[in-house]
């Protein structure tokens, strides 16, 4: 079964920090991983879906990269505002089970205090 | 567009009592899933429907959990008898082609069992 393990648990920092946190999943029979952010009371909204090695793209003052031979990804936050307080998750397809759903790791929850 | 339409967004109800969720869709979305999120986990896939029919629906508590997509658009999820431990979020969320592009989730049902 599929596994993603996402760390740390919960992270606060100060405003105008930089972060980052971690997504790992296994190597083996990669097809795609995938991060979302989720506000308290809004739905979860995708922010990256990446496929290949090496991948490292960009949204705002969001960032993240892939390596698909170790099995990890890094979010990267830069500067971060109050704004970017939510939980964020990433998932990767079971295609094990044939059907794609998405596994989905724990999330890192992410304070900002101004 | 749209979102995707969940209602109610949250339900109190006291145990053994029955609960149902309902959802709409992305327009032109083929696939639909139901996740459960339990405080301090990630996401877990409940039922995913390709068009209107179920495609993996193996976590999902048949014992006391049943769900449908009439006509392959709007789909309700429900519960009976409730149990403490389904105290959740629900999301429904849905996406084209297996979800390689992401996937476009409702704002949930926050349902607690007292």
């Amino acid at each position: 079964i599929l596994n993603v393990e996402q760390s740390p648990q919960s992270l606060h920092v100060q405003e105008g920090d930089s972060t980052n946190f971690t997504c790992s999943f296994p190597s083996s029979n990669f097809y795609a991983l995938h991060w979302y952010r989720w506000e308290t009371a809004k739905s979860p909204e995708a922010l990256f879906v990446m496929t290949l090695n090496g991948d490292e793209k960009k949204k705002g003052r969001i960032s993240a990269t892939l390596n698909t031979k170790e099995g990890y990804s890094y979010l990267y936050i830069k500067g971060s505002q109050p704004e970017d307080s939510a939980t964020y998750l990433c998932a990767s397809p079971n295609y094990g089970g044939s059907q794609g759903n998405l596994i989905f790791g724990k999330g890192t929850k992410l304070s900002v205090k101004p | 567009e749209a979102g995707v339409a969940q209602s109610p967004r949250y339900k109190i109800i006291e145990k053994r009592q029955s609960v149902a969720f309902w959802c709409n869709p992305i327009s032109g979305h083929a696939t639909l899933y139901w996740y459960q999120q339990i405080l301090g986990q990630g996401p877990k896939l409940l039922i995913q429907f390709q068009n209107n029919g179920v495609v993996d629906d193996s976590q999902l508590p048949k014992d006391r959990f049943s769900a449908e997509r009439l006509k392959g658009v709007d789909s309700t999820l429900k519960i009976q008898p409730a149990k403490l431990e389904d105290s959740a979020v629900y999301l429904c969320a849905s996406s084209h082609a297996r979800g390689r592009y992401g996937y476009t989730f409702g704002s949930g049902t926050r349902l607690t069992v007292v």
